[in-house]
Parts: structure tokens; sequence; C-alpha cells
């Protein structure tokens, strides 16, 4: 069963203006993280913000904010003011306890067009 | 610096060569991983290791086989290649705990011809 689900595959935004990525995740640990990774076309990973699932505020970095409901189990990325720049694929992630250690495990990812 | 290095970055090969792809970290991780992102850009990991121990094995083929000699150290070696093996495999490191991002490496294209 899919355990990170993002269901946008792709997404336009004109420059300057906010845009929401969707993330759902589903997990019976009540301790896990949710991260958000950006991807561009130069092929490395990137992580940019991280929220616990016992943060009681939402999380930002600049210009992204994680937006956190734990009963509705979702974790959307905001980007505020987007910048050509952020044009890029971008993966939802939640890191949980497994067997020995934890492991990380990413959604399909939301390609994001920022245009001019 | 770079903190996770795999080599090679680019790796073209016939079917049915055997390959292997190098990484390393210098973070001082006790965790290491190999996922895959295939030609749809999806993500799946493959293998974990735990201070040298493997802890995960998601169904990869037996033809993939990880080797951590330290715990600084994640190499894969793949036997008798395919053409669905091509593919970017990325090498991740991370300290314990769930509250910790995962570093990557810069990925290596694997193509299969």
């Amino acid at each position: 069963a899919q355990k990170i689900t993002q269901t946008q595959p792709g997404m336009f935004v004109q420059e300057k203006e906010a845009v929401t990525l969707d993330c759902t995740y589903d997990t019976s640990d009540p301790s896990y993280g949710l991260f958000w990774y950006k991807q561009p076309s130069s092929g490395e990973m990137i992580f940019l913000i991280y929220q616990g699932s016992y943060d009681q505020q939402n999380a930002t970095e600049g210009r992204y904010s994680l937006n956190f409901q734990k009963a509705r189990k979702s974790a959307n990325l905001v980007i505020s003011a987007s910048q050509l720049g952020d044009s890029a694929m971008y993966f939802c992630a939640m890191r949980e306890r497994n067997t020995g250690g934890f492991k990380t495990i990413f959604g399909a990812g939301t390609r994001l067009f920022v245009k001019a | 610096d770079t903190a996770v290095s795999q080599t090679p970055k680019y790796l073209v090969t016939q079917m049915g060569n055997d390959k292997s792809i190098k990484c390393e970290q210098n973070l001082g991780h006790d965790t290491m991983y190999w996922y895959k992102q295939d030609s749809k850009k999806f993500l799946k990991i493959m293998f974990s290791y735990n201070n040298k121990e493997l802890i995960i094995n998601e169904t990869v083929p037996n033809r993939f086989s990880p080797k951590s000699p330290d715990k600084a150290h994640l190499n894969l070696h793949i036997n008798s290649l395919e053409l669905g093996d091509s593919a970017v495999y990325f090498c991740a490191s991370s300290p314990p705990g769930q509250n910790t991002e995962a570093f990557f490496g810069q990925g290596t294209r694997l193509t299969v011809v």
C-alpha cells in the first residue's frame, strides 16, 4: 500500500505567486518525520524542510512552509513568492522506524512549473 | 567537501555485464541507503545498512548485492545487468532518529544497452 501520496503529477504557478503541493501519508507509528525534497533538472536531491510528528507548530524555512494537519495525515508544502528557479520535481517523504533502524520513503513527486 | 559521493556519475554498459557503483560519506553517519529512481522519477528504497549491517532489503533481485566494508562506505554490485536496471541510483546517509533528513549523493545514471 502506498504510504506517501502526492496526487498532483504536475502543477503550474505564475512567478511571484504562492503554490501548495499536496502530500498525504499513512503510518501507525506515533513517532515519525515528514520531509520535502526538491530535485531540479540537474538531478540532485535537495532537502527543503522537516516536520516532526510531535511538533505543535508548522515548520517554516524561508519561502517554504509546511501545512501539517496531523488528524488528516497531510503535510502540504507551501512555496511563497515563486521564482523561476523553483521549477523542479518536489518529493514528500516520511521517515519512520523500521526493524533495526529507520527508513525514509518517498511519494511519487510533483513536477512544478513556474511561469514568467 | 563532498558529504556523500558516488562514482561513477554515468555508467553505460551492455546487457549481461557486471558493474559496481561506489559510495562514500564523510558525515560520520551510521546509516547508509541505496535508492533507485526510475524513468518516471519514482524513488524506491533498495537497501539500508546500519553500522555495516544490512537492515533493509526491499525485495530487490539477488543480482543486486550491496557491500559495506565500513560504516563510511556502501557499494552496490549488480550482476547480469538487464535493460530494466537502467535508472538513476542514489546513495544516501543519515544519522539515527526519525527527525533527521537523508543526505544524498549526486546519483549514478546507469544505462543498460
